[in-house]
């Protein structure tokens, strides 16, 4: 069965600090597509950035980063400056070709302390 | 542009009730799926639809339906509702279907059985 495992229930960091939120995952496929996901207490699910498989390059969109290592099946997600309103619950997804949807880890509570 | 929507926001039925959900995808997108949360469960996928048809289906009782309609607009279905249905129930649109599609999630239908 494909898996999606975020190691760290919650975390907690200073404001204007870094924070880095761990994901790895288990498939045999060779192509797919990676994601992290926002869920802040409206519920609304937030996408905060993709990386796809086959790009060595990590992806990054402004102050949020990825550390994509595929070997090691691992997806880390890098916050630089951390500001109080990144205070949510991070998903970490995967979807392959054929699949089900995607598959999402049970996410990180990230607490921005002021 | 419009995200995605999805009424309604919040819903109170008793067991063995039926209920159907709906969701308008952004503008453009033909590409509807459903996700189920929970706390104990976490995020799991329902379904998929693409021009009409359902692509990918989780594993979820056969009491869960759904469909989309011409305009890419979808309704969910739960008939004889249990307790654990209680759920936030997500939907997200892409623009097409595929893995490589990135999925825009609505702001959720919050559902109690009671």
């Amino acid at each position: 069965a494909q898996t999606v495992t975020q190691s760290q229930p919650e975390m907690s960091v200073q404001e204007a600090e870094t924070v880095t939120l761990s994901c790895t995952y288990d498939t045999s496929e060779s192509d797919y597509y990676l994601f992290w996901y926002k869920q802040p207490p409206s519920r609304q699910m937030i996408l905060v950035i993709r990386q796809e498989a086959y790009k060595q390059q990590n992806a990054t969109e402004n102050r949020f980063s990825v550390n994509f290592q595929k070997a090691a099946k691992s997806f880390s997600l890098k916050i630089s400056d951390s500001q109080l309103g990144d205070a949510a619950m991070y998903f970490c997804a995967y979807r392959t070709g054929g699949a089900d949807g995607l598959t999402f880890g049970k996410g990180t509570h990230l607490i921005i302390q002021p | 542009k419009a995200g995605v929507t999805q009424t309604p926001r919040y819903l109170i039925k008793t067991r063995g009730q039926q209920v159907t959900l709906s969701c308008s995808p952004i503008s453009g997108h033909r590409s509807v799926s459903w996700y189920q949360q929970t706390p104990g469960q976490g995020l799991q996928f329902l379904f998929e639809y693409f021009s009409e048809t359902q692509r990918n289906k989780g594993n979820f009782p056969g009491r869960f339906s759904g469909r989309q309609f011409s305009n890419s607009r979808s309704e969910m279905n739960v008939s004889t509702l249990e307790l654990g249905d209680s759920a936030l129930y997500l939907c997200a649109s892409s623009l097409s279907a595929g893995q490589q599609e990135t999925q825009y999630f609505g702001p959720g239908t919050r559902l109690l059985v009671l």
